[in-house]
């Protein structure tokens, strides 16, 4: 139980072009989903937290208006980097939770490469 | 959240017990201690948590000191696909749901 898929694994395109990446709890509706950006040789970083219904908590620093959070079920949110530039690229995870003593699962990430 | 040290590297011999200690001092009562590992290239798998009772499912066991400021991790029979990098993190799970990953302990099991 608890599967977390995410899609695409990877994706490569070019400088200016928006990526949509979405995020599917598959035997479970999660409350609340998570997205993190990962660099290499670098740990995870939270960048945003979505609730299903409500705007996303973004992480200061990380610009809302870029990463455009979108969760309008219970089973799936979707993240997308508008005008991608190569310093986005980068390996973003996300993750969801069913909700009170319930750990996080995650996804398995997706590899973005802006050339 | 609770600031928690480990050790950036461990070596385990396969087919030993791994034990992954990991330092949380300053954890407050409503913290649980959560352990992830994250395989090369691939999202973290959740393994275990707990508040102050030790812990065990099929994957590991967890021992929590009983002033709670110290864990470790206990994989039983290391296997070569046990290495990664283990995250030990301590969240609120009343209010505050954000996981804040360190650098986390890179395990490598040795054949």
């Amino acid at each position: 139980g608890a599967v977390v898929s995410q899609h695409p694994s990877w994706v490569i395109c070019k400088s200016g072009t928006s990526v949509k990446i979405e995020c599917r709890s598959l035997d479970f509706q999660a409350t609340t989903m998570f997205w993190y950006r990962q660099f290499p040789k670098q740990s995870l970083m939270l960048m945003a937290t979505s609730n299903e219904g409500s705007k996303a908590t973004y992480e200061q620093g990380v610009e809302k208006d870029k990463f455009l959070i979108n969760h309008a079920s219970l089973t799936l949110s979707t993240l997308t980097v508008t005008s991608a530039h190569p310093e986005d690229s980068s390996f973003y995870i996300c993750s969801a939770r069913l909700g009170g003593n319930q750990p996080q699962h995650f996804g398995d990430g997706t590899r973005l490469s802006i050339l | 959240d609770a600031k928690t040290t480990q050790p950036t590297s461990m070596d385990c011999a396969e087919g030993r017990a791994a034990n992954l200690p990991c330092n949380h001092s300053t954890i407050s009562g409503n913290e649980y201690v959560y352990w992830y590992r994250q395989i090369h290239s691939q999202g973290p798998q959740y393994i275990i948590h707990g508040l102050k009772n030790n812990e065990t499912n099929e994957m590991a066991s967890l021992i929590i000191t009983e002033d709670r400021k110290s864990s470790t991790l206990i994989l039983p029979h290391a296997t070569l696909r046990d290495t990664a990098v283990y995250y030990c993190i301590a969240a609120d799970r009343l209010g505050n749901e954000k996981l804040t990953f360190g650098t986390g302990t890179r395990l490598t099991i040795i054949p």
